[in-house]
Order: C-alpha cells, then sequence, then structure tokens
C-alpha cells in the first residue's frame, strides 16, 4: 500500500539551514504538501508542491521533488527557534486523502 | 484569516460511552475530512465527506463511527460506543476542492479523546 517515510529527528543550530527528507511510493500522487505541527496545536499547512514540479520556493521554504526517485525534501533557511515542531510530509492519494509520514521532529539550538 | 474550529479542545470519556466532535468548517469550503493520531503513530485518515454523504473511508471507520453535516456550518464525527483504542486526537479538516487547484486541506487544532 502507499506509504511515506520520514527520518524522525533533525538538530540545526540557529542561523543554519535545515532540510527534511521524505520518501513516498504512490507514483500517481499528485500533490505532495508539508505541515507543520507545533506542541499541543494542529496540523498547519506549510506549503504544497504539484508533481509536475521540480522546485517551489516561498520566502525561507525550499520544496525539492524528485519524481524518478519519489523523494521530497523542505529546506528551511535561516532557521529559527519559532521552527522547532514536527514537520509532517503528506502525499495525496488518487481518492483526493492524505497520506503521512510519522514526521520529523526540528529542535533548533541557540 | 478564515480556519477551522473544533470543540471540545478535550473530551474524556468512560468506555462504552458514545462522543460526539465538532467541527466548522471554512465557509465557502465543501469536501469535509476526519483524521485520527494516536499518540506516537501517524496521522491517518478517517473519512472524507462531500455533497451530503461519504466519498471514502478508511478500515478504521467502522459502524461505530458516523458523520454528519446537521446544518450549513457545523460537520461531526460520532463513536457510538467508545473503546480504550479510540484515544487519540482527532482532527477535522476542508478543502475548496477535492482534486486540483483549491484542494489543499485545512487542519483544526484538534479534540484530544480519553478513552477511561
Amino acid at each position: 500500500g502507499e506509504d511515506v517515510e520520514q527520518s524522525l529527528f533533525l538538530s540545526v543550530r540557529e542561523g543554519d539551514s535545515s532540510v527534511i527528507n521524505c520518501t513516498y511510493t504512490d507514483s500517481s500522487s499528485t500533490y505532495l504538501y508539508w505541515y507543520k505541527q507545533e506542541p499541543g496545536a494542529g496540523l498547519q499547512l506549510l506549503t504544497y508542491i504539484f508533481s509536475n514540479m521540480d522546485m517551489k520556493q516561498d520566502q525561507r521554504l525550499t520544496v525539492l521533488l524528485n519524481k524518478k526517485d519519489k523523494h521530497l525534501s523542505l529546506r528551511i533557511a535561516d532557521t529559527q527557534t519559532g521552527d522547532s515542531a514536527i514537520y509532517f510530509c503528506a502525499e495525496m492519494d488518487s481518492s483526493y486523502k492524505l497520506i503521512f509520514g510519522s514526521g520529523t521532529r526540528l529542535l533548533v539550538r541557540p | 484569516e478564515p480556519e477551522v474550529t473544533q470543540t471540545p479542545s478535550h473530551q474524556v470519556t468512560q468506555m462504552g460511552q458514545e462522543v460526539i466532535l465538532r467541527c466548522v468548517p471554512i465557509s465557502n469550503h465543501l469536501y469535509f475530512y476526519w483524521y485520527r493520531q494516536i499518540l506516537g503513530q501517524k496521522v491517518e485518515f478517517l473519512v472524507s465527506f462531500y455533497n451530503n454523504e461519504i466519498s471514502e473511508k478508511s478500515e478504521i471507520f467502522d459502524d461505530q463511527f458516523s458523520v454528519e453535516r446537521p446544518d450549513g456550518s457545523n460537520f461531526t464525527l460520532k463513536i457510538r460506543s467508545t473503546k480504550l483504542e479510540d484515544s487519540a486526537m482527532y482532527f477535522c479538516a476542508s478543502s475548496e476542492a477535492g482534486q486540483g487547484r483549491n484542494n489543499e486541506q485545512f487542519f483544526g487544532p484538534g479534540t484530544r479523546l480519553t478513552v477511561l
């Protein structure tokens, strides 16, 4: 079945770039998403990419998509302590439901 | 900015009791969803709803679960007879479209359900 995998933890120093990686299995996915979850809060949509794109930039966020390898990444430039959160990768399957990864916990050290 | 709201934020119930979780989707959205996240596990799809009927449901969404849009604004998830394993964070989401442009799903803050 469809599956989305992420590394569990990433620690970076404030001001550095963070790169969170994700792999997925459903080659028919048309949209892929990144959500952010802060402690005790819901899922905040950060950005998304359509499958016919290789890259999408939105301020400090850059999404790269390698459709051949089914690999998605989220780069956060100039990472701040407020970026500390869990980041979820999700793909939209053919029935328009989201399949989530297990989330990557990003810790930003001062 | 419009947002999805959910009530209550935390619900504690006894095993076997019925619970109703409430959601108010974004007003111009037509597609509605419930997901859940058991502590330490992935966010899982439960059900999608469009045009007053279920579009798709997962294996988790058995006969104990039901959804309803009782009026023009609310979207509810009912669990008829709660089990210990129903303890989870339940997220409501809505989107303007199901596919194509404007299909982004916006999530509410969640209801934490604790079954004792």
